[in-house]
């Protein structure tokens, strides 16, 4: 069955970096699209990030373009999110979300969300 | 970006009973490719969302019949046909037509 198991959620200062995993199981990881999607109780839930299936190309929400970056390792069947000059706006729980692989795969599995806070 | 609202945010309901929750979006959902990339997703307390609907009205794999999904455009509703417990969750509607991809505040279903 279709697994994705984020890690790295920690709590980190404002302004420092934090990078978060994303292990996916159960499917062709490599065939698929996949995104970052992040939920707090103030603002919801948002999305933030995809790369294409190769990782050829990948694209992000204003609010986060040029502080995170979005990669996969193919041969690991792992994705991942690099998050730089993190701020107290930043504190959420993390969803790694599977994407498209032809058909009606977008947004149809998620895994189970990993929690950063920033705080001093 | 595509503002998602939902109403009610909140909605009380009697077991057995119907429930209906309105999406709207600021701008139309018909994709160039002529599909409409409208989604709905349940989230129960302490779990993470479930997809439930795809492209408007189409129901995944395990979902009971009872949930549907409907409208065109700028307008969509998310229908319960007769509600039950393990509904109690929040719903929210989710726009992938254009980026970046936004989803609604959310509406609570609960129990009266």
């Amino acid at each position: 069955q279709v697994q994705l198991v984020e890690s790295g959620g920690d709590v980190v200062q404002p302004g420092r970096s934090l990078r978060l995993s994303c292990a996916a199981s159960g499917f062709t990881f490599r065939n698929y699209g996949m995104h970052w999607v992040r939920q707090t109780p103030g603002k919801g839930l948002e999305w933030l990030a995809i790369i294409w299936f190769d990782g050829s190309h990948e694209s992000y929400a204003e609010s986060v373009k040029g502080r995170f970056t979005i990669s996969r390792d193919n041969s690991k069947n792992t994705l991942y999110l690099q998050m730089t000059s993190l701020g107290a706006e930043d504190t959420a729980v993390y969803f790694c979300v599977r994407g498209y692989y032809g058909g009606n795969t977008d947004f149809d599995y998620w895994g189970q969300g990993t929690l950063v806070i920033v705080s001093s | 970006d595509v503002v998602m609202t939902q109403s009610p945010l909140s909605l009380p309901v009697t077991l057995g009973q119907p429930a209906s929750i309105s999406c709207r979006s600021s701008r139309s959902l018909v994709h160039s490719d002529g599909n409409t990339y409208l989604h709905w997703f349940q989230q129960r307390p302490g779990q993470s969302p479930r997809r439930l609907i795809y492209k408007v009205s189409s129901r995944d794999s395990g979902v009971p019949d009872r949930f549907s999904g409907s409208g065109s455009g700028t307008d969509f509703t998310l229908t319960i046909s007769r509600v039950e417990a393990e509904d109690v969750a929040v719903y929210f509607c989710m726009q992938y037509t254009h980026g970046p991809f936004t989803f609604g505040p959310g509406t609570k279903v609960d129990i009266k």
